[in-house]
């Protein structure tokens, strides 16, 4: 596509629930990231897919996070139990050589 | 670990003037550094990259600088605008193995008044 797609845009969930985020980066793009943006916070590195390459998974803040990257191409983040801190913007970015192109996010609340 | 600081939290400047946004780091020296925008909303966009082998880089109204010795970059927007304003990030690429993944900084939030 044009752009990368996020999905859902907005998402409310109880705490202690399971969620999935997608995100469709550009046709092309090998490498895939996924960061999140707190209020008032700067973004904080969480995966980072390149090619078929093992994933650098450094930034995933507990086991509750997982992603995975299908085909090369379409990226879930899944976070289990959530949490009330887990609430925050969820933003994917793809590149194929420098210069991030990011979705506009999905914004995780959880009550 | 790698710590960024931008200047200011908010910089407000007058329509026409230049706008200088700074960006400061304290430990090793990137290979790439680079500079978003980001409106209210939306994820940030990509506007330039400057490598460490580089003192400057210009697009358009932007100019980008680069000190190494100063641990340091200076973001320029020259005859600045109303809708120059958002808030702008910078970006550290460690470079090497860890080529492509991005330490980010705060950002600055700017305000161009008319």
């Amino acid at each position: 596509g044009a752009g990368v797609s996020q999905s859902p845009s907005n998402k409310v969930t109880e705490k202690g629930k399971d969620v999935e985020l997608r995100c469709d980066p550009i046709s092309g793009h090998t490498a895939l990231y996924w960061y999140r943006q707190s209020l008032g916070q700067g973004l904080e590195f969480l995966i980072y897919f390149q090619g078929n390459s093992a994933p650098d998974k450094s930034g995933l803040p507990s086991d509750r996070f997982s992603a995975e990257r299908t085909g090369g191409s379409v990226s879930t983040l899944t976070i289990q139990r959530t949490q009330q801190e887990d609430s925050a913007v969820y933003l994917c970015a793809s590149s194929l050589d420098y210069g991030y192109t990011f979705g506009s996010g999905t914004r995780l609340t959880v009550v | 670990s790698q710590k960024i600081e931008q200047n200011s939290e908010a910089l407000n400047i007058q329509e026409g003037k230049t706008a200088t946004l700074t960006c400061n780091y304290t430990n090793y020296s990137p290979a790439y550094l680079q500079w978003y925008r980001q409106d209210p909303g939306r994820g940030p966009v990509f506007l330039l990259l400057i490598r460490e082998n580089e003192k400057e880089k210009r697009k358009e109204r932007l100019k980008v600088t680069f000190d190494t010795t100063l641990k340091q970059s200076l973001f320029h927007i020259t005859a600045s605008q109303p809708a120059d304003s958002a808030t702008y990030l910078c970006a550290l690429d460690r470079g090497g193995t860890s080529y492509g993944k991005l330490t980010f900084g705060q950002g600055t939030i700017l305000t161009v008044h008319p």
